[in-house]
């Protein structure tokens, strides 16, 4: 069964940084693309960034570009995302998807606030 | 940036067809996927690459694509359906992901 658990979300000032991490299992982590996706409360979907297989292609929603990275340690079957410099307006909850995305994990609640 | 449109609300009653559009410009070239998402969960795939239904999503859910436009369809919609419905692709270049902008489906 494949499985998705996030962590590391929290509250955090403006401009402060928080990494969350994703702990992956059931399914073969290197083979796949993975993405991060958020909502901000009472909002839709966002996709946030992808990343390939080895971590050598990783792409970005233009809101956080230069401020977040998305990064995976295959050998630990783990998927991050390193948040700096965050604003009031990542406050939302934060998923862990396998692409395209076809598995979610149960999210991860990002706070932005002073 | 590219953007998936949807409209914010479909309203049918119990046992009658609800379709659910989508309209993107890179849609001819790129497969839609569907999500459905009840009030505090996590989205759930309801249909992947256009048309193919994932195991354990029931056989009223259909999904298309002709053009700029790809359409969820609920046939014999039932109360449990309810829920906010996000259309999924990406761009021309394939690299970069974007979300609909959400239908809430009621079903009363």
């Amino acid at each position: 069964e494949v499985q998705l658990v996030e962590s590391g979300g929290g509250l955090v000032q403006p401009g402060g940084s928080l990494r969350l991490s994703c702990a992956a299992s059931g399914f073969d982590f290197s083979n796949y693309w993975m993405a991060w996706v958020r909502q901000a409360p009472g909002k839709g979907l966002e996709w946030v960034a992808n990343i390939n297989q080895d971590g050598g292609e990783k792409f970005y929603m233009d809101s956080v570009k230069g401020r977040f990275t998305i990064s995976r340690d295959n050998a630990k079957d783990s998927l991050y995302l390193q948040m700096n410099s965050l604003r009031a307006e990542d406050t939302a909850v934060y998923y862990c998807s396998r692409k395209p995305p076809d598995y979610w994990g149960h999210g991860t609640l990002v706070t932005v606030s002073s | 940036s590219y953007e998936l449109t949807q409209p914010p609300s479909v309203s049918v009653s119990p046992g009658q067809t609800a379709r659910i559009t989508c309209s993107g410009d890179a849609l001819p070239k790129k497969y839609a996927y569907w999500y459905q998402q009840e009030s505090g969960q996590a989205p759930v795939m309801v249909m992947y690459d256009d048309s193919k239904r994932p195991s354990g999503i029931p056989a009223r859910f259909s999904g298309s694509s002709s053009g700029t436009m790809a359409t969820l369809t609920i046939s014999g919609a039932q109360v449990e359906d309810e829920a906010d419905y996000y259309c999924y692709s990406t761009d021309s270049s394939g690299n970069l992901g974007v979300f609909g902008t959400g239908t809430k489906v009621t079903v009363l």
